[in-house]
């Protein structure tokens, strides 16, 4: 199976901070990747999809990048809304696998 | 409207076995794929599996934690998916998630139903 490695685990950030998230996959997904957000006892929600295609009524802060192996997802001006738990998923093969995570505090 | 409604969750012993259901309205499922998506409390998200459509043979996959033990089906005329749990572990111990994509190579997410607790426990 394909390992999507996230980093940071946690990042520590102010409103109006600019936030990038990576995430690397352990060999080439083209640009099969999606990026989610999830606050506590809710589902996910997915913001991105094939690395940069920002999903219908996601704030364009939100912006993603990346091919093969390396990937970001990056926050532009971060809102309070935003701090939330952020994940990448590969849907390169049929076996589809999360990043571990990534979790935006506030500084 | 899209809504996906977990249920069948509950406390089951060590080896024991429990069914999930998955129903579903507001969308073409005859022509979805159907995936389940499970959290340990504060844990990250692991894909548990999928059952496609009729048009690709029902076709399941599922990852190496959960193989032989798990079976995903699905019963069009119900509009309802189902995740047949055997052999469970506390590890299996999570939130289950019920999610949609589309039959094609596109299994993004952007359904979700609201999740459902499975304990593992003696």
């Amino acid at each position: 199976d394909i390992q999507m490695t996230q980093s940071p685990s946690t990042l520590s950030a102010s409103i109006g901070d600019r936030v990038t998230i990576t995430c690397r996959a352990s060999q080439s997904i083209s640009r099969w990747l999606a990026w989610y957000q999830q606050k506590p006892g809710k589902a996910p929600k997915l913001l991105i999809y094939t690395a940069s295609s920002l999903q219908s009524g996601v704030p364009s802060r939100f912006s993603g990048s990346g091919s093969g192996t390396e990937f970001t997802l990056t926050i532009n001006s971060l809102q309070p809304d935003d701090f939330a738990t952020y994940y990448c998923q590969q849907y390169n093969t049929y076996s589809l696998t999360f990043g571990g995570g990534t979790k935006v505090e506030i500084k | 409207e899209v809504q996906l409604v977990e249920s069948g969750g509950g406390l089951v012993q060590p080896g024991g076995s429990l069914k999930l259901s998955c129903a579903a309205s507001g969308f073409t499922f005859s022509g979805s794929a159907m995936h389940w998506v499970r959290q340990a409390s504060g844990k990250g998200l692991e894909w548990v599996g999928r059952v496609r459509s009729k048009a690709n043979s029902y076709a399941t996959t599922y990852p190496a934690s959960v193989k032989g033990r798990f079976t995903i089906s699905r019963d069009d005329s119900k509009n309802t998916a189902y995740l047949q749990m055997n052999g469970l572990k506390t590890a299996d111990t999570a939130v289950y998630y019920c999610t949609i994509s589309d039959d094609g190579g596109n299994s993004i997410f952007d359904y979700w139903g609201q999740g459902i607790l499975v304990t593992v426990s003696s």
